[in-house]
């Protein structure tokens, strides 16, 4: 229950194109979705994160959007450049400060 | 954003050896610090949640006398991976999360430490 569940494992999009990485949970204790992009030999780093009372929230070129009723939530990176090839994490917590679950990993690769 | 500084980023070490690491809250009080381990390719697993002036919570299959935590004042943890061998070889992250309240969910990550044991 305590899992989250992400695909795809790699993507490849095209510079321009848009990049959709879904992630699904069971926990309906959850209340804080974040995503970290992280790249080679880097610590993970904070993009956007939701909270469960508001379906979308958007940032420059990244949204994340967030069904309740079937708790999935979603990244979107419009207008993919070469530069967000990294490995992308969605995470869940309860809130309060407690421990993150993470998904996966989704490697994406925006060729030029 | 909040920085958290990550000490060494990279060590090698012999096998049987201590390796320490630290990580550090820049510019915030840290009163949680978590610790994480990944290996090539995969997600990050957490290993404990450290609190400031108490015992670090280990998750379970993590050895507590071969990790040992330390989270002595609100900006720093220490890591330390006692008589490390070659399966030890990872790549540590810590994060730091703010005190609880409209910021308090969110973690902070730092760089990660590669460790090499030969």
């Amino acid at each position: 229950q305590q899992q989250v569940k992400q695909s795809p494992q790699s993507l490849i999009v095209q510079k321009g194109g848009i990049s959709i990485i879904n992630c699904a949970y069971e926990n309906t204790a959850f209340d804080y979705f974040p995503w970290y992009q992280q790249f080679p030999g880097k610590g993970p780093a904070l993009l956007i994160a939701i909270r469960p009372d508001v379906s979308e929230k958007k940032e420059g070129r990244f949204t994340i959007s967030f069904n309740k009723s079937a708790k999935q939530f979603s990244l979107h990176i419009m207008d993919s450049q070469p530069g967000d090839s990294a490995t992308y994490f969605c995470a869940a917590s309860e809130g309060g400060g407690s421990r993150l679950t993470f998904g996966e990993g989704t490697q994406l690769t925006v060729n030029p | 954003g909040a920085v958290v500084s990550q000490h060494p980023s990279w060590v090698i070490c012999k096998s049987g050896t201590s390796v320490k690491i630290e990580c550090r809250s820049l510019d915030f009080q840290a009163t949680t610090m978590f610790w994480y381990r990944q290996f090539p390719k995969q997600s990050l697993m957490l290993m404990a949640t450290s609190n400031e002036g108490s015992k670090a919570t280990y998750e379970q299959g993590v050895e507590k006398d071969k990790f040992l935590i330390n989270h002595a004042s609100l900006t720093l943890s220490t890591l330390t991976v006692t008589s490390a061998h070659p399966e030890d070889s990872s790549f540590y992250i810590c994060s730091a999360r703010p005190p609880a309240g409209g910021a308090g969910d969110i973690q902070y990550f730092g760089a990660g430490t590669r460790l090499s044991v030969l």
